[in-house]
């Protein structure tokens, strides 16, 4: 059974870093591609970035590029969010998902952890 | 940047059939899938590669994609439909969700 299992939410204040870690059990993590969405409470998804089976690519939604770093350590089954310069608008329950692609356009997700909150506040 | 544009909420009889839009530029060029959300839930991924089933989703959601438009259709909807639906697609090595629609079954 496919688990992806986020922590490392916590509240924090303005201008702060956060690790957050999602562990993968149930599947080779090593040859999905992963992904970050965020959720702001109320609202809708939110993509935040993805890494590539072997970590040489990485991609960043403009709202958190140069801020957030995506990482991942294969032997652990472990993908990884080091966010720096935190803001309020940060805020957010953040989900780690498994990416399928297919083809040239076709990417999906197709499984997601429970989420973890990070709130950004004073 | 790309985007997708989702109406706010639908609403729907039980037992009648929903359709869910999701628009975009040329979207018909791209796969588009769709996640449902309940409250307090994680997304659940519904439809894929425009209109394939995951494993375990019923067969009364179906998807199409043409042109500008992509659309989610559940028929003979029931209550446990209720919830937010969310289309996605892959453009320039960036996600883009749409903002997301409401269905209200009542």
């Amino acid at each position: 059974e496919v688990q992806l299992v986020e922590s490392g939410g916590v509240l924090v204040q303005p201008g702060g870093s956060l690790r957050l870690s999602c562990v993968a059990s149930g599947f080779t993590f090593s040859t999905y591609w992963m992904n970050w969405v965020r959720q702001a409470p109320g609202k809708g998804l939110e993509w935040v970035a993805n890494i590539k089976q072997d970590g040489s690519q990485t991609y960043y939604a403009d709202s958190v590029k140069g801020r957030f770093t995506i990482s991942r350590d294969d032997a652990k089954n472990a993908l990884n969010l080091q966010m720096n310069s935190l803001r309020a608008e940060d805020t957010a329950v953040y989900f780690c998902a498994r990416v399928i692609r297919s083809g040239n356009t076709g990417y999906h997700l197709d499984y997601w952890g429970q989420g973890t909150l990070v709130t950004v506040s004073s | 940047s790309y985007e997708l544009t989702q109406a706010p909420s639908v609403s729907v009889s039980p037992g009648q059939t929903a359709s869910i839009t999701c628009s975009g530029n040329r979207l018909g060029s791209k796969y588009v899938c769709w996640y449902q959300q309940k409250p307090g839930q994680s997304p659940v991924l519904v439809i894929y590669e425009d209109k394939m089933r995951p494993s375990g989703i019923p067969e009364r959601f179906s998807g199409s994609n043409s042109g500008n438009t992509a659309t989610l259709t559940i028929s003979g909807t029931q209550a446990l439909d209720e919830a937010d639906y969310f289309c996605q697609a892959w453009d320039s090595n960036t996600v883009v969700f749409g903002g997301g629609t409401k269905l209200t079954v009542l």
